[in-house]
Protein backbone atom coordinates (compact mmCIF):
# COMPACT_ATOMS: atom_id res chain seq x y z
CA UNK A 1 0.00 0.00 0.00
CA UNK A 2 0.98 3.88 -0.57
CA UNK A 3 1.85 5.23 2.98
CA UNK A 4 0.98 8.96 3.19
CA UNK A 5 2.33 10.47 5.78
CA UNK A 6 1.33 14.22 6.98
CA UNK A 7 2.95 16.61 9.21
CA UNK A 8 2.32 18.41 11.85
CA UNK A 9 1.14 22.64 12.27
CA UNK A 10 2.46 24.67 14.85
CA UNK A 11 -0.44 25.40 16.38
CA UNK A 12 -2.41 27.75 17.03
CA UNK A 13 -2.00 29.99 13.59
CA UNK A 14 -2.34 33.57 13.90
CA UNK A 15 -5.44 34.86 11.86
CA UNK A 16 -4.71 36.09 9.22
CA UNK A 17 -0.89 34.30 8.79
CA UNK A 18 -0.80 31.61 6.12
CA UNK A 19 -0.21 27.91 7.14
CA UNK A 20 1.17 24.91 4.76
CA UNK A 21 0.47 21.39 5.27
CA UNK A 22 2.94 19.21 4.26
CA UNK A 23 2.55 15.64 3.06
CA UNK A 24 4.83 12.88 2.05
CA UNK A 25 3.64 9.47 0.06
CA UNK A 26 5.69 6.45 -0.11
CA UNK A 27 5.63 6.13 -3.89
CA UNK A 28 5.65 8.70 -6.98
CA UNK A 29 1.94 9.64 -7.28
CA UNK A 30 2.58 11.18 -10.86
CA UNK A 31 1.14 9.03 -13.76
CA UNK A 32 2.69 8.61 -17.25
CA UNK A 33 -0.26 11.12 -17.96
CA UNK A 34 1.23 14.18 -16.55
CA UNK A 35 -1.33 13.94 -14.31
CA UNK A 36 -0.30 14.01 -9.71
CA UNK A 37 -3.43 11.79 -8.06
CA UNK A 38 -3.09 13.42 -5.38
CA UNK A 39 -6.27 15.57 -3.02
CA UNK A 40 -6.58 17.34 -0.40
CA UNK A 41 -9.81 17.36 1.97
CA UNK A 42 -11.00 19.45 4.96
CA UNK A 43 -12.94 18.17 7.79
CA UNK A 44 -14.34 21.23 10.13
CA UNK A 45 -15.33 19.85 13.68
CA UNK A 46 -18.51 17.76 13.32
CA UNK A 47 -18.97 18.08 9.58
CA UNK A 48 -18.04 15.34 7.06
CA UNK A 49 -14.91 15.66 4.98
CA UNK A 50 -15.20 18.17 2.29
CA UNK A 51 -12.68 17.58 -1.09
CA UNK A 52 -10.56 21.22 -1.39
CA UNK A 53 -7.70 20.17 -4.19
CA UNK A 54 -7.65 17.39 -6.58
CA UNK A 55 -4.92 16.29 -9.18
CA UNK A 56 -2.08 18.16 -6.41
CA UNK A 57 -2.80 21.78 -7.56
CA UNK A 58 -6.71 21.73 -8.85
CA UNK A 59 -8.81 23.69 -6.62
CA UNK A 60 -12.67 22.02 -6.03
CA UNK A 61 -15.99 24.00 -7.47
CA UNK A 62 -16.96 26.37 -4.53
CA UNK A 63 -13.23 26.52 -2.62
CA UNK A 64 -11.58 29.23 -1.92
CA UNK A 65 -8.76 30.86 -3.41
CA UNK A 66 -6.95 30.87 -0.43
CA UNK A 67 -6.04 27.30 -1.12
CA UNK A 68 -3.28 26.64 -2.77
CA UNK A 69 -2.02 22.37 -3.61
CA UNK A 70 1.23 22.23 -5.31
CA UNK A 71 4.34 19.41 -5.14
CA UNK A 72 6.27 16.86 -6.74
CA UNK A 73 5.73 13.09 -6.64
CA UNK A 74 6.20 12.18 -3.55
CA UNK A 75 6.22 15.57 -2.08
CA UNK A 76 3.06 17.69 -1.24
CA UNK A 77 2.08 21.12 0.25
CA UNK A 78 -1.42 22.50 1.00
CA UNK A 79 -0.99 26.72 1.48
CA UNK A 80 -3.61 28.36 3.26
CA UNK A 81 -3.11 32.26 2.44
CA UNK A 82 -4.50 34.27 5.28
CA UNK A 83 -6.60 31.33 7.62
CA UNK A 84 -9.28 32.55 8.48
CA UNK A 85 -11.92 30.87 11.69
CA UNK A 86 -13.70 29.01 9.02
CA UNK A 87 -10.39 26.89 7.91
CA UNK A 88 -10.39 25.50 11.65
CA UNK A 89 -10.34 21.82 11.34
CA UNK A 90 -8.39 18.28 10.34
CA UNK A 91 -6.68 18.52 6.72
CA UNK A 92 -6.31 15.18 5.00
CA UNK A 93 -4.24 13.75 1.41
CA UNK A 94 -5.37 11.19 -0.35
CA UNK A 95 -3.71 9.07 -3.16
CA UNK A 96 -5.58 7.57 -6.02
CA UNK A 97 -3.33 6.15 -8.25
CA UNK A 98 -3.49 2.90 -6.96
CA UNK A 99 -6.02 0.23 -4.72
CA UNK A 100 -6.35 0.80 -1.63
CA UNK A 101 -6.74 4.06 -2.05
CA UNK A 102 -5.18 6.09 1.11
CA UNK A 103 -4.70 8.94 3.33
CA UNK A 104 -2.50 10.95 5.62
CA UNK A 105 -3.54 10.62 9.48
CA UNK A 106 -4.46 14.18 9.16
CA UNK A 107 -3.10 17.96 10.28
CA UNK A 108 -4.84 19.42 12.88
CA UNK A 109 -5.19 23.36 12.44
CA UNK A 110 -6.56 25.51 15.23
CA UNK A 111 -7.15 29.37 15.11
CA UNK A 112 -5.09 31.88 17.45
CA UNK B 1 -28.84 19.97 -5.05
CA UNK B 2 -26.62 15.98 -4.38
CA UNK B 3 -27.64 14.11 -1.33
CA UNK B 4 -26.07 10.82 -0.36
CA UNK B 5 -28.38 9.66 3.03
CA UNK B 6 -26.64 6.61 4.75
CA UNK B 7 -29.23 4.34 7.21
CA UNK B 8 -28.33 1.19 9.27
CA UNK B 9 -25.66 1.89 11.57
CA UNK B 10 -26.03 0.07 15.25
CA UNK B 11 -24.52 -1.82 17.47
CA UNK B 12 -23.84 -4.97 16.44
CA UNK B 13 -21.87 -8.30 18.71
CA UNK B 14 -18.58 -9.57 17.43
CA UNK B 15 -18.78 -11.75 14.29
CA UNK B 16 -22.38 -10.68 13.17
CA UNK B 17 -23.29 -8.79 10.46
CA UNK B 18 -25.34 -5.54 9.30
CA UNK B 19 -26.15 -4.11 5.99
CA UNK B 20 -25.45 -0.09 5.66
CA UNK B 21 -27.87 1.72 2.70
CA UNK B 22 -27.03 4.98 1.04
CA UNK B 23 -29.80 6.71 -0.68
CA UNK B 24 -28.64 9.46 -3.36
CA UNK B 25 -30.58 12.47 -4.31
CA UNK B 26 -30.05 14.90 -6.90
CA UNK B 27 -27.88 13.84 -9.49
CA UNK B 28 -28.25 10.33 -12.60
CA UNK B 29 -26.83 7.43 -9.71
CA UNK B 30 -26.19 5.30 -12.55
CA UNK B 31 -23.69 7.40 -13.70
CA UNK B 32 -21.30 7.17 -11.13
CA UNK B 33 -18.92 5.09 -9.44
CA UNK B 34 -19.35 5.13 -5.65
CA UNK B 35 -17.51 4.38 -2.64
CA UNK B 36 -17.55 3.70 1.24
CA UNK B 37 -15.28 5.13 3.42
CA UNK B 38 -14.61 5.25 7.28
CA UNK B 39 -13.36 7.11 10.23
CA UNK B 40 -12.60 5.25 13.42
CA UNK B 41 -13.11 7.38 16.65
CA UNK B 42 -10.41 10.22 16.95
CA UNK B 43 -8.53 8.51 13.78
CA UNK B 44 -8.10 8.96 10.13
CA UNK B 45 -9.71 7.46 7.36
CA UNK B 46 -9.91 4.70 5.90
CA UNK B 47 -11.21 3.99 2.19
CA UNK B 48 -12.61 0.56 1.99
CA UNK B 49 -14.13 0.11 -1.57
CA UNK B 50 -15.85 0.99 -4.45
CA UNK B 51 -18.33 0.06 -7.08
CA UNK B 52 -18.54 0.87 -10.61
CA UNK B 53 -21.99 2.50 -12.35
CA UNK B 54 -23.78 -0.88 -13.08
CA UNK B 55 -22.50 -2.95 -9.86
CA UNK B 56 -20.14 -5.42 -11.86
CA UNK B 57 -16.81 -4.39 -10.85
CA UNK B 58 -16.28 -3.71 -7.13
CA UNK B 59 -12.50 -2.92 -5.83
CA UNK B 60 -11.57 -3.07 -1.81
CA UNK B 61 -9.26 -2.18 0.89
CA UNK B 62 -7.27 -5.72 1.94
CA UNK B 63 -8.29 -5.21 5.53
CA UNK B 64 -12.27 -5.84 4.98
CA UNK B 65 -12.31 -7.81 1.39
CA UNK B 66 -13.76 -10.82 1.95
CA UNK B 67 -16.05 -9.47 5.18
CA UNK B 68 -17.54 -6.99 3.57
CA UNK B 69 -19.36 -6.39 0.14
CA UNK B 70 -20.42 -3.48 -1.73
CA UNK B 71 -23.44 -3.52 -4.15
CA UNK B 72 -26.07 -1.13 -5.53
CA UNK B 73 -29.57 -0.86 -7.14
CA UNK B 74 -29.67 1.89 -9.53
CA UNK B 75 -33.37 1.88 -10.11
CA UNK B 76 -33.55 2.43 -6.27
CA UNK B 77 -30.75 5.08 -6.20
CA UNK B 78 -28.89 3.00 -3.87
CA UNK B 79 -26.05 2.11 -2.80
CA UNK B 80 -25.19 -0.69 0.32
CA UNK B 81 -22.54 -2.04 2.18
CA UNK B 82 -22.95 -5.61 3.78
CA UNK B 83 -20.41 -6.45 6.50
CA UNK B 84 -20.24 -9.57 7.95
CA UNK B 85 -18.03 -11.25 10.65
CA UNK B 86 -17.24 -7.98 12.23
CA UNK B 87 -14.57 -6.88 14.27
CA UNK B 88 -14.05 -4.35 17.39
CA UNK B 89 -11.90 -2.57 14.76
CA UNK B 90 -14.88 -1.85 12.25
CA UNK B 91 -16.25 0.15 14.99
CA UNK B 92 -16.41 3.36 12.93
CA UNK B 93 -18.63 6.26 10.69
CA UNK B 94 -18.92 4.92 7.42
CA UNK B 95 -19.54 7.34 4.87
CA UNK B 96 -20.99 6.88 1.31
CA UNK B 97 -19.07 8.94 -0.91
CA UNK B 98 -19.35 10.25 -4.47
CA UNK B 99 -16.75 12.60 -5.61
CA UNK B 100 -16.68 15.43 -4.51
CA UNK B 101 -19.74 14.53 -1.97
CA UNK B 102 -19.62 12.61 0.85
CA UNK B 103 -22.99 11.97 3.22
CA UNK B 104 -23.20 12.63 6.46
CA UNK B 105 -22.08 9.14 7.99
CA UNK B 106 -23.76 6.40 10.05
CA UNK B 107 -21.88 5.61 13.67
CA UNK B 108 -21.36 1.36 13.48
CA UNK B 109 -20.52 0.18 16.85
CA UNK B 110 -19.06 -3.37 17.27
CA UNK B 111 -18.89 -4.60 21.14
CA UNK B 112 -20.20 -7.79 23.08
Amino acid sequence: DIVMTQGALPNPVPSGESASITCQSSKSLLHSNGKTYLNWYLQRPGQSPQLLIYWMSTRASGVSDRFSGSGSGTDFTLKISSVEAEDVGVYYCQQFLEYPRTFGGGTKLELK
Amino acid sequence: EVQLVESGGSLVQPGGSLKLSCVASGFTFSNYWMDWVRQTPGKSLEWIGEINTDGSKTNYAPSIKDRFTISRDNAKSTLYLQMSNVKSDDTAIYYCTRRPYWGQGVMVTVSS
